[in-house]
């Protein structure tokens, strides 16, 4: 089975701040990493994803992430974060074997302060 | 674009109804999902289906059932409401592997 684990269940960062928001999975079959994004009342949006290949991913709103295997680490960054960017933010693994479901960890709070 | 579309955003129910949320995906997608979001407990698994008519049970199936007759349709259903079912309840769809598209949600509250 797989599992993920963010660290950190809130972070406030200033405006124009760096951020990194923490994730680490567990699994024992090579799987898919996903960061997602939810903001208030809405469903969730991809923000990026690491299928295979070069290991630092980059996403929409300027957001990226890097696959560190050896780690069993996906980290979110954002070189400098905006108010717009203030959501909740989850992490997710999927098996490579296909028709198998997304498992998240159970997010992070972005609080973006002016 | 994919478009997962929930029926409602919004439902208020009494204990002991009987309760469904239809999920209509537009994308010819295998995989359909349904997790139920709580504040500090992330997304967790309802069921899920890898094609018309299979299921699958996921974390908390538990006072849940659900229906997939077409492709493009999956029914959550909550045979007897119980306050412990308010929540958030998020359906998604997704090929074979690749990513999950997800649903505007449906808050759903039981009185």
């Amino acid at each position: 089975a797989q599992s993920v684990t963010q660290l950190d269940s809130q972070v406030p960062v200033f405006e124009e701040a760096p951020v990194e928001l923490r994730c680490n999975y567990s699994s024992s079959v090579s799987v898919y990493l996903f960061w997602y994004v939810q903001y208030p009342n809405q469903g969730l949006q991809l923000l990026l994803k690491y299928l295979s290949g070069s290991t630092l991913v980059k996403g929409i709103n300027g957001f990226e992430a890097e696959f560190n295997k050896s780690q069993t680490s996906f980290h979110l960054r954002k070189p400098s974060v905006h108010i717009s960017d203030t959501a909740e933010y989850f992490c997710a693994v999927r098996r490579y074997s296909g028709n198998t479901p997304l498992v998240f960890g159970k997010g992070t709070r972005l609080s973006v302060i002016a | 674009d994919v478009k997962v579309t929930q029926s409602s955003r919004y439902l208020v129910k009494r204990t002991g109804e009987k309760v469904f949320l239809e999920c209509v995906q537009d994308m010819d997608h295998e995989n359909m999902f349904w997790y139920r979001q709580d504040p500090g407990l992330g997304l967790r698994l309802i069921y899920f289906s890898y094609d018309v008519k299979m299921k699958e049970k996921g974390d908390i199936p538990e006072g849940y059932s659900v229906s997939r007759e077409k492709k493009e349709r999956f029914s959550l259903i909550l045979e007897s409401a119980s306050t412990n079912q308010t929540s958030m309840y998020l359906c998604a769809s997704s090929p074979r592997t690749n990513e999950a598209f997800f649903g505007q949600g449906t808050r759903l509250t039981v009185v």
